[in-house]
């Protein structure tokens, strides 16, 4: 597609159900990032993966966290026993491993756990 | 650890120009970039600017990075209504591949 998209854009939850959360980067793009974007602050790191090689994971909260990137494309980020603190706008990102390393970024789902 | 600062509010008039502020710790950042979030959207990326620089202008845009102070500014000349939105600073050191990202500077535009 022509930009990154997520799905689904808005997820209402319980707390302690699991959810997952898609990512589907621009094609040929083969870096994916997700970040986490709490109300009122920046952005915080999740996870990156890169082609083939072991994602680095130093941002995940918690081992409720964990994330997939299946055929070097789309990516599912799921959090199990949600709790009220993960609520929070997950935000994808992609981009080609130049020096530069532009990212683009999706419009983000917006998880709210009851 | 890293760390990015921001202001959390601007507001300035329709034609003025705006300047967004930015501080950060990381004296081993490369590249340093300003996205625009609004409301219900993703990051929009602005511009960015390379460590070894000092200036950068693009159309209505000026960053300027005062690199021994830490301190990235983005000028925004003849600020527009659509202008409106949260502006993130961001930096990459590296030895990484993500980015750090300030809090945001919610800039508002009066008409």
């Amino acid at each position: 597609g022509a930009g990154v998209s997520q799905s689904p854009s808005n997820k209402v939850t319980e707390k302690g159900k699991d959810v997952e959360l898609r990512c589907d980067p621009i094609s040929g793009h083969t870096a994916l990032y997700w970040y986490r974007q709490s109300l009122g602050q920046g952005l915080e790191f999740l996870i990156y993966f890169q082609g083939n090689s072991a994602p680095d994971k130093s941002g995940l909260p918690s081992d409720r966290f964990s994330a997939e990137r299946t055929g070097g494309s789309v990516s599912t980020l799921t959090i199990q026993r949600t709790q009220q603190e993960d609520s929070a706008v997950y935000l994808c990102a992609s981009s080609f491993p130049g020096s530069e390393n532009i990212q683009y970024f999706g419009a983000g789902t917006r998880l709210s756990v009851l | 650890g890293e760390d990015v600062e921001q202001s959390l509010f601007l507001s300035v008039r329709e034609g003025d120009s705006s300047v967004i502020n930015c501080t950060y710790t990381d004296s081993s950042s490369t590249y340093l970039y300003w996205y625009k979030q609004e409301p219900g959207a993703g990051l929009q990326l602005l511009t960015y600017i390379f460590s070894n620089m000092d200036m950068k202008q693009d159309q209505r845009l000026t960053v300027l990075l005062n690199k021994k102070d830490k301190h990235l500014s983005l000028r925004i000349a003849d600020t527009q209504t659509g202008d409106s939105a949260i502006y993130f600073c961001a930096e990459r050191d590296t030895g990484r591949r993500a980015l750090t990202f300030g809090s945001g500077t919610r800039l508002q535009v009066q008409p």
